[in-house]
Parts: structure tokens; C-alpha cells; sequence
């Protein structure tokens, strides 16, 4: 089970604005950093947040993170076709030493 | 351009050892920390360890204790990840994957290699 808590599956129409959600406790979330990777499989994952909200250069504008205490959330503006994948949140987990990751989220575009 | 070019999918027996590489360019190895993450089939990713910068320390997942041995070759631009005592959970697609590590967490993964599948069967 994971120590992060995600929306299995999301979904929306090519325009529109998808959030997915991502929960976790004092010890990841609620103190450190959150991150965010597109992974389409079979390929190399892609960071496209990091410290909370910000993009690494080349990730488009319409990809925006945000955190408040213990959850934090990615937002796809102007969701495109291209977008259909799969998007996890990972954090530092003080409790146990190590970076964890959640279950991640499918992105259907309908 | 940074690129992280990892060895191919290896088959082993339950019990064996595999040993997997990531042969890094377009930066200074020794500037930035290396880290492995795995992704078994139906779970998700899952942290491993990491050498780091400078020094070459490492620092291991509590779950791979003793059995994960994560090692860098400067002269080969080159950073390895031996895991030992295989059984079939360890059956997954194994990442190397670049990132700072900042006041003794990590601060994220900006490069990744493509994956390579080992796979555990008898």
C-alpha cells in the first residue's frame, strides 16, 4: 500500500482543466518538498514538478502544481490528447528515510 | 544534452544475482547523485537508493538492505546496481535516475534512463 494517496484514473475533454490529487501525512507531504512525473510506459518517466510548483524548463505552463498542508495537487490546463498518461506525486518520507511515490493517476482524454 | 543510457533486460534464477548499468553523458558524473527506482508490473515506482556526488556514498531503501549494492566508475562515466538473492517480486523495469540530494533528502529526478526489464523466473 502507499504512502501516498492518488485518484486512481481522471479524465476530461481535449480544453479542459484536470486536477489529480495527491495525499500524504506530517512526514512527506505536510514537511517536504512534492514532485510530479509524467510516465508514459515503456519510456522514460519526466519530471514535471518539483518543489511544490515548479516547472522544469520545457514543460509546458499549462502543467501547475500546488501544495497545502499535507496534500498537494497537479492541475493540466487546456488538456490535450497528448497528455493521456499516467502522472504520479512522490515526496521525502521522513518516517522512513526514503522517497516514496503514489500509486499514480491515468489521464483518459475523451 | 544529459543522457542516461542503461545496459539490457537481463533473465535470472530465483536466488542469482543481477547486475544492471547506467552509462551517463553530457555532465560531470561525480557532480550529481544517482539514484534507482523500480517499477514492478501492477505496482508503482518504488525508491532504491543512491550514491552520492563528490564521495561516492550510499544510502539504501530500508527495504533492500543488504541485498543492493549501488556503485559508480568515473573513469567509465558509469553508475551500477547490483542486486543479489533475486526472487520473483524483484521482477520489474529498474530506472537509473539523476537528482540532487539536499540536506540528506532527495530533490527530485531530472533525468532518467530508459529502463531495463529483469525478469525472475525458474
Amino acid at each position: 500500500q502507499s504512502v501516498l494517496t492518488q485518484p486512481p484514473s481522471a479524465s476530461g475533454t481535449p480544453g479542459q482543466r484536470v486536477t489529480i490529487s495527491c495525499s500524504g501525512s506530517n512526514s512527506n507531504i505536510g514537511s517536504k518538498s512534492v514532485y510530479w512525473y509524467q510516465h508514459v510506459p515503456g519510456t522514460a518517466p519526466k519530471l514535471l514538478i518539483y518543489r511544490d510548483n515548479q516547472r522544469p524548463s520545457g514543460v509546458p505552463d499549462r502543467f501547475s502544481g500546488s501544495k497545502s498542508g499535507t496534500s498537494a495537487s497537479l492541475v493540466i490546463s487546456g488538456l490535450r490528447s497528448e497528455d493521456e498518461t499516467d502522472y504520479y506525486c512522490a515526496a521525502w518520507d521522513d518516517s522512513r528515510s526514503g522517497y516514496v511515490f503514489g500509486p499514480g493517476t491515468r489521464v483518459t482524454v475523451l | 544534452q544529459v543522457q542516461l543510457v542503461q545496459s539490457g533486460a537481463e533473465v535470472k534464477k530465483p536466488g542469482a544475482s543481477v547486475k544492471v548499468s547506467c552509462r551517463t553523458s553530457g555532465y560531470t558524473l561525480i557532480n550529481y547523485a544517482m539514484h534507482w527506482v523500480r517499477l514492478a508490473p501492477g505496482q508503482g515506482f518504488e525508491w532504491m537508493g543512491w550514491v552520492t556526488a563528490g564521495k561516492s556514498n550510499t544510502r539504501y531503501s530500508q527495504s533492500f538492505q543488504g541485498r543492493l549494492t549501488i556503485s559508480r566508475d568515473t573513469s567509465a562515466n558509469t553508475v551500477y546496481m547490483d542486486l543479489s538473492s533475486l526472487r520473483s517480486e524483484d521482477t520489474a523495469v529498474y530506472y537509473c535516475a539523476r537528482g540532487p540530494v539536499r540536506d540528506g533528502y532527495i530533490d527530485g529526478f531530472d533525468f532518467w534512463g530508459q529502463g531495463t526489464m529483469v525478469t525472475v523466473s525458474s
